[in-house]
């Protein structure tokens, strides 16, 4: 199972709004709607953002957002803010029943 | 709030065997699926298996398959990974994390600090 591709980095200024992009295939993204979103910082475990493509868990701002359309996943942070800095990684079920996560983007808060 | 725990990483050598256990607290274990992910230094996430919530249904990744087992003992609040056969490539900080759910459908809602896992001569 390959990883999912997402684009090495993005960056954005204090209140803009950037996409992160996560590409599969028919036998992950494009078949199942189980796709979440983890934001890492340095030396910290990740957490989980977004699941089932754009559902948010308790407490995690609403300036996150998540979207599908077919084998691709994106994920938008509105009103960038610093603390938004850091690494994240989106991830799949697959038909396998194997999960699968991307190859992460470093988000930087210009 | 959740609790994860993991322990019994440490430095092996290539071909020995380790098993890592993560200690679960503060939620009913035995409702939820659990998960392996693991984070080569410097490198992206890698799943690596998952087990339901009744120890049913195991997954692995490729990687690690015929290799590693996942397990769970729900009387004592504890997931296992026993690793054999054991690569350099496995070398990485191994967390433990749980599902949302009783099948490993979502990932990781909340995960532990990971353990240490270096295989070297």
């Amino acid at each position: 199972q390959s990883a999912l591709t997402q684009p090495a980095s993005v960056s954005g200024s204090p209140g803009q709004s950037i996409t992160i992009s996560c590409t599969g295939t028919s036998s992950d993204i494009g078949t199942f709607n189980y796709v979440s979103w983890y934001q890492q910082h340095p030396g910290k475990a990740p957490k989980l953002m977004i699941y089932e493509v754009s559902d948010r868990p308790s407490g995690v701002s609403n300036r996150f957002s998540g979207s599908k359309s077919g084998n691709t996943a994106s994920l938008t942070i509105s009103g960038l803010q610093a603390e938004d800095e850091g690494d994240y990684y989106c991830s799949s079920k697959t038909s396998s029943f194997t999960h699968v996560f991307g190859t992460g983007t470093k988000v930087t808060v210009l | 709030q959740v609790q994860l725990v993991e322990s019994g990483g440490g430095v092996v050598q290539p071909g020995r065997s380790l098993r890592l256990s993560c200690a679960a607290s503060r939620f009913t274990f035995s409702s939820f699926a659990m998960h392996w992910v693991r984070q080569a230094p410097g490198k992206g996430l890698e799943w690596v298996a998952d087990i339901s919530f009744d120890g049913s249904n195991k997954y692995y990744a490729d990687s690690v398959k015929d290799r590693f087992t996942i397990s769970r003992d729900n009387s004592k609040n504890t997931l296992y990974l026993q690793m054999n056969s054991l690569r350099a490539e496995d070398t990485a900080l191994y967390y433990c994390a749980r599902d949302r759910y009783t099948y490993g459908l979502v990932g990781g809602d909340y995960w532990g600090q990971g353990t240490l896992v270096t295989v070297s001569s």
